[in-house]
């Protein structure tokens, strides 16, 4: 079935830029997203990518799209401490926003 | 900014008891959904609604769930009989296209 993996935890200093990654199962996915969770708080969409598309930008976040390997990134650049929460990657698999997503990566933040 | 609002934050209920859980979608939105997070866990799709019916649902939306828009502005979850494994965050989402997320309702069935 249908699988979405991320690596649980990146810690990165303040002005660097940090790239965490996802890989899915599912290749007919039209639509990837990030959201960002943070503590005591709900999942607040972040940016999202077509798969017809290999690459977005918006601010300083950068998206990067690899169907062949089914690899997706976020670069967040010159991360800030207020950067510091959970990165969840989700494809769109089989449904309108039906949504499969990550466990998360938890991004630390430290001066 | 428009957003999506659940309630209540917080829900502690007794096993066999029935919940309901409350959402108020994004006004201009057609579609609705529920996903829930057991604590440690992946977050989950439970069901998909639009023009009032289910479109779509997962294998834990069982008999024990439904969904309903009583009025033309909420989007409620039912849960009949709570079991302990119930409890999780339950997050209720709406979209014309990208789907955005409410704050989410934990529930804790004791």
């Amino acid at each position: 079935g249908e699988d979405v993996e991320q690596s649980l935890f990146l810690s990165v200093r303040e002005g660097d830029s940090s790239v965490i990654n996802c890989t899915y199962t599912d290749s007919s996915s039209t639509y990837l997203y990030w959201y960002k969770q943070e503590p005591g708080a709900g999942l607040q969409l972040l940016t999202y990518i077509f798969s017809n598309m290999d690459m977005k930008q918006d601010q300083r976040l950068t998206v990067l799209l690899n169907k062949k390997d089914k690899h997706l990134s976020l670069r967040i650049a010159d991360t800030q401490t207020g950067d510091s929460a959970i990165y969840f990657c989700a494809e769109e698999a089989g449904g309108y926003n039906k949504l499969i997503f990550g466990a998360g990566t938890r991004l630390a933040v430290h001066p | 900014e428009p957003e999506v609002t659940q309630t209540p934050s917080h829900q502690v209920t007794q096993m066999g008891q029935e919940v309901i859980l409350r959402c108020v979608p994004i006004s201009n939105h057609l579609y609705f959904y529920w996903y829930r997070q057991i604590l440690g866990q992946k977050v989950e799709f439970l069901v998909s609604f639009y023009n009032n019916e289910i479109s779509e649902k997962s294998e834990i939306f069982d008999d024990q769930f439904s969904v309903e828009r009583p009025d033309g502005s909420n989007f409620t979850l039912k849960i009949r009989s709570t079991k302990l494994e119930d409890s999780a965050m339950y997050f209720c989402a709406s979209s014309e296209r990208e789907a955005f997320f409410g704050q989410g309702t934990r529930l804790t069935v004791v």
